[in-house]
């Protein structure tokens, strides 16, 4: 199975800021996705990353919020942009490496916005 | 639209005895099921999959989950707790032909006493 590498792994920021979020995967893999961990809740995709095209938002997702980039086959992050403390989540990137069946998930960036 | 309800927000079973949790869906067509396990302070792990065949599957620390097509179910079940089993466990789905779009179930939270 794939490995990922999330950075970083917290931070607490202050609102109107924005963070960068890293995932590294030790493997090539089509698509990326990235996931939104609300406090006690489940969690909710915010978009799917394909190398070398825009990235799919969910529905309730915008890119001006949450701008994603995929230079290449093993790398991708994503911005949360101009915080408020409604985006304090945990931040998770997932893949589902080729052959497989199943999502291997980063280890999560825990946010908090003040 | 395809959706994933888990009716207990929490399971309480002795060590020792046998455990489950409880999952349906709704999804067009036949679907893509997965459990994960997110244990205290560490990642999103991915515990088994549905995918074709059988209707037991059996996946990682002794767990198994029973597809139940004419309930639209999918509950996963240990036939021995153990303390370590303490978690939080998310059932998903994904269709068919969905790409890998995979949805979420609120999640259990299985406390496992010794």
């Amino acid at each position: 199975s794939a490995v990922i590498s999330q950075k970083p792994s917290r931070d607490i920021c202050q609102r109107g800021t924005s963070l960068t979020i890293q995932c590294q995967v030790d493997s090539q893999v089509t698509m990326m996705f990235w996931y939104r961990q609300q406090p006690g809740q489940s969690l909710t995709l915010i978009a799917t990353a394909n190398q070398g095209s825009e990235a799919t938002y969910e529905s309730g997702f915008v890119i001006d919020k949450f701008p994603i980039s995929r230079p290449n086959l093993t790398f991708s992050t994503l911005t949360v942009s101009n915080m408020s403390p409604e985006d304090s989540s945990i931040y998770l990137c997932s893949v589902e490496p080729q052959g497989a069946w199943g999502y291997t998930f980063g280890s999560g960036t825990r946010l908090t916005v003040v | 639209a395809q959706s994933v309800a888990q009716p207990e927000d929490q399971v309480n079973v002795a060590e020792g005895n046998p455990l489950t949790v409880k999952c349906t869906y709704s999804v067009s067509g036949n679907p893509y099921l997965f459990w994960y396990v997110q244990y205290p302070n560490r990642g999103l792990q991915f515990l088994l999959k549905y995918i074709t065949g059988d209707n037991l599957v059996k996946g990682s620390y002794g767990f198994e989950a029973e597809f139940n097509k004419s309930q639209t179910s999918f509950h996963l079940k240990k036939p021995s707790a153990l303390v370590s089993d303490s978690a939080l466990y998310f059932c998903a789905v994904r269709a068919r032909g969905g790409g890998f779009k995979t949805i979420f179930g609120a999640g259990t939270r299985l406390f496992v006493k010794a």
